[in-house]
């Protein structure tokens, strides 16, 4: 089945430093997906991206689907304690959703 | 993930027994997805179903585990004789249009413990 590397698997950052972390797969996907997930709930949809080369922005967050399509990064500027989680990348295709592992987000005050 | 609803949020169950996790998907959707989540994981998928059709349970295990999506009521998912293996988080999306690969909006989850 399909795979996403998702790195890093986790982040120890101060709170107001910028943030990034990437998808990569060997697969090309149609969309790129990224997702939060706080502990105890479902993931929420931060960011849509659907053509390669695409850059979006949601607030503080930003996110580019690769030229290749095999890959995306999520960038967040000026992280504050909200934003602790964990962070999914989520490649869509003809074969529905394909998750990555996740990146913790650890933000010291 | 507001609209998704899945109850319980926790259910405990003894080995042997069988569990049922509901799901209401947003308004206006037709279409059901069920994810299995282990810790430090990502989500695994297990079915796509619309109403009264399952699309693709490619993700499911084939044996003790069903899945429905009758023309009235929510989704359910089936566990008969569950394992210790089975716990897990066990979460639910819906959309409101047939791509696949699409976004999908998530219900809080079940979280299932099995003794």
């Amino acid at each position: 089945g399909q795979q996403l590397n998702q790195s890093p698997q986790s982040m120890f950052i101060q709170e107001g430093e910028d943030v990034s972390m990437n998808c990569t797969s060997s697969s090309i996907f149609n969309t790129w997906l990224w997702y939060k997930q706080d502990p105890g709930e479902g993931p929420v949809l931060l960011i849509a991206l659907y053509k390669a080369g695409e850059l979006t922005s949601n607030g503080r967050l930003t996110a580019q689907f690769g030229i290749t399509r095999k890959d995306s990064f999520l960038n967040i500027s000026a992280s504050i304690p909200s934003d602790v989680g964990i962070y999914f990348c989520v490649g869509g295709g003809a074969d529905g959703l394909t998750f990555g592992k996740g990146t913790h987000l650890i933000i010291q005050p | 993930n507001a609209g998704v609803m899945q109850n319980p949020r926790h259910l405990v169950r003894r080995r042997g027994q069988e569990a049922r996790l509901r799901c209401s998907p947003m308004k206006g959707h037709s279409h059901v997805y069920w994810y299995r989540q282990l810790p430090e994981e990502g989500l695994k998928f297990m079915v796509y179903l619309q109403k009264e059709n399952i699309i693709d349970e490619s993700g499911m295990p084939k044996e003790r585990f069903s899945a429905e999506f009758p023309k009235e009521g929510p989704s359910i998912l089936r566990i008969q004789q569950v394992v210790r293996g089975d716990s897990a988080a066990y979460f639910c999306a819906s959309s409101p249009a047939p791509d696949f690969g699409n976004i999908q909006y998530f219900g809080a989850g079940t979280r299932l413990s099995v003794l």
